[in-house]
């Protein structure tokens, strides 16, 4: 069994610039969800995929975008970098069809560390 | 306002010292509360998850509980390998998110 993949996983940016990570998600799993995590905190939810579309979005600006593919992999992508964007962004996946639950527990990736200047 | 705390910030103890880390929340009709294990550089890995109060979970030296207003992760003679960060979240209502904690680091002396 595969598991959550995201490439980058160390990334320098300058502030303005635009980033796209990356993610693929665990064999079997159909949903996606975006979080960042700044040193010291827990991770924030960013926004979750199913079936290609937004299925619910944390409170973040729309500079955060996202896609998800056919296959469920997805991408995040962040415009006009801000240097409170460096954190630790982490793709987690599930099964439970668009809804975490009790039975689909989140899995994450070792996440794409991004520093912007 | 939806809200999780996790308490201590950070605990250190021996090799063989239990102790206990508390998740407490503020939460709208709680539908699931999770634990995860941390270690640096890494991104979270799943533990357990609880449904309803008065549940309890267990793997190896941890034990997860569960009250109506928090939970606590019990961790019997830890060994150095269970240092890492150890993030309780919740998830509330009608909401797909999670709500997270900011986690209490776990250092484990031999």
């Amino acid at each position: 069994e595969t598991g959550v993949t995201q490439s980058p996983t160390h990334l320098i940016k300058t502030r303005g610039q635009q980033v796209t990570l990356r993610c693929s998600s665990q064999s079997g799993h159909n949903t996606v969800s975006w979080y960042q995590q700044a040193l010291g905190q827990g991770p924030q939810f960013i926004f979750q995929y199913y079936r290609e579309e937004e299925n619910g979005r944390g409170n973040f600006p729309p500079r955060f975008s996202g896609l998800q593919f056919p296959n469920y992999s997805s991408e995040l992508n962040v415009n006009a970098l801000e240097l409170d964007d460096s954190a630790l962004y982490l793709c987690a996946s599930s099964a439970g069809q668009g809804m975490v639950s009790y039975n689909s527990p989140l899995h994450f990736g070792n996440g794409t560390r991004l520093t912007v200047t | 306002e939806d809200q999780v705390t996790q308490s201590p910030e950070a605990l250190r103890l021996q090799e063989g010292e239990s102790s206990s880390l508390n998740c407490s929340y503020t939460v709208s009709g709680l539908r699931g509360l999770f634990w995860y294990r941390q270690d640096p550089g890494k991104g979270p890995e799943f533990l357990f998850t609880l449904y309803s109060a008065g549940e309890e979970k267990e793997k190896e030296r941890l034990k997860a509980t569960l009250t109506k207003k928090e939970s606590f992760l019990h961790i019997t003679a830890p060994k150095p390998e269970d240092s890492a960060t150890y993030l309780c979240a919740v998830q509330a209502g009608g909401n797909y998110q999670l709500i997270w904690g900011a986690g209490t680091k776990l250092i484990i002396k031999p």
